[in-house]
């Protein structure tokens, strides 16, 4: 119930195409969603993140799209550049008990060709 | 821009030795954590910390290891008699409020242990 599953482990997409990553979930209780990018050699970095009163959240190029009833959420990354090359890690949280704490999806690995 | 920094940036250790991983969160975040990243693995919770004790851990987080707020700006994590299995990436990470805010990570401290 604490796993969040990611996938696809590996990406390849072109300059300027979408990048689609999803993630599924199974405990109910999470509330908050992450999504994290991840530089070789640095620490992750918070992208963007979503709650599941709404269905979409958008910031420039990175969409987070949410279905509560299906328990996944989604990145796409639209006009994929090659500065996007990184590891992307999905997340999720609850805001009690056992749950005050990122569980984290496997990663996906996403390589921009220019 | 505030950032949580970690030192040292590598630890080359041997089998049974204590290590001391340092970590400076953001200073106004009252909300501390530890993750490991072992090489091509997903990021795990270690465990949380807030008001000078622990708030949460994981199976991971056994007796070898221990946390502490020495100081008013430094969360360390203290290894007593490292294993083999101890090599990873540990990040350190800190939020304003726990579970409804976001956690910043640090750059992480590559552990290897020999």
């Amino acid at each position: 119930q604490q796993q969040v599953k990611q996938s696809p482990q590996s990406l390849i997409v072109q300059k300027g195409g979408i990048s689609i990553i999803n993630c599924a979930y199974e405990n109910t209780a999470f509330d908050y969603f992450p999504w994290y990018q991840q530089f070789p050699g640095k620490g992750p970095a918070l992208l963007i993140a979503i709650r599941p009163d709404v269905s979409e959240k958008k910031e420039g190029r990175f969409t987070i799209s949410f279905n509560k009833s299906a328990k996944q959420f989604s990145l796409h990354i639209m006009d994929s550049q090659p500065g996007d090359s990184a590891t992307y890690f999905c997340a999720a949280m609850g805001n009690a008990g056992n749950n005050r704490k990122l569980i984290w999806g496997l990663g996906t690995s996403l390589a921009v060709n220019p | 821009e505030p950032e949580v920094t970690q030192t040292p940036s590598h630890q080359v250790t041997q089998m049974g030795q204590e290590v001391i991983l340092r970590c400076v969160p953001i200073s106004n975040h009252l909300y501390f954590y530890w993750y490991r990243q072992i090489l091509g693995q997903k990021v795990e919770f270690l465990v949380s910390f807030y008001n000078n004790e622990i708030s949460e851990k994981s199976e991971i987080f056994d007796d070898q290891f221990s946390v502490e707020r020495p100081d008013g700006s430094n969360f360390t994590l203290k290894i007593r008699s490292t294993k083999l299995e101890d090599s990873a990436m540990y990040f350190c990470a800190s939020s304003t409020s726990g579970s409804l805010s976001e956690q910043y990570f640090g750059p992480g401290t590559r552990l290897t242990v020999t």
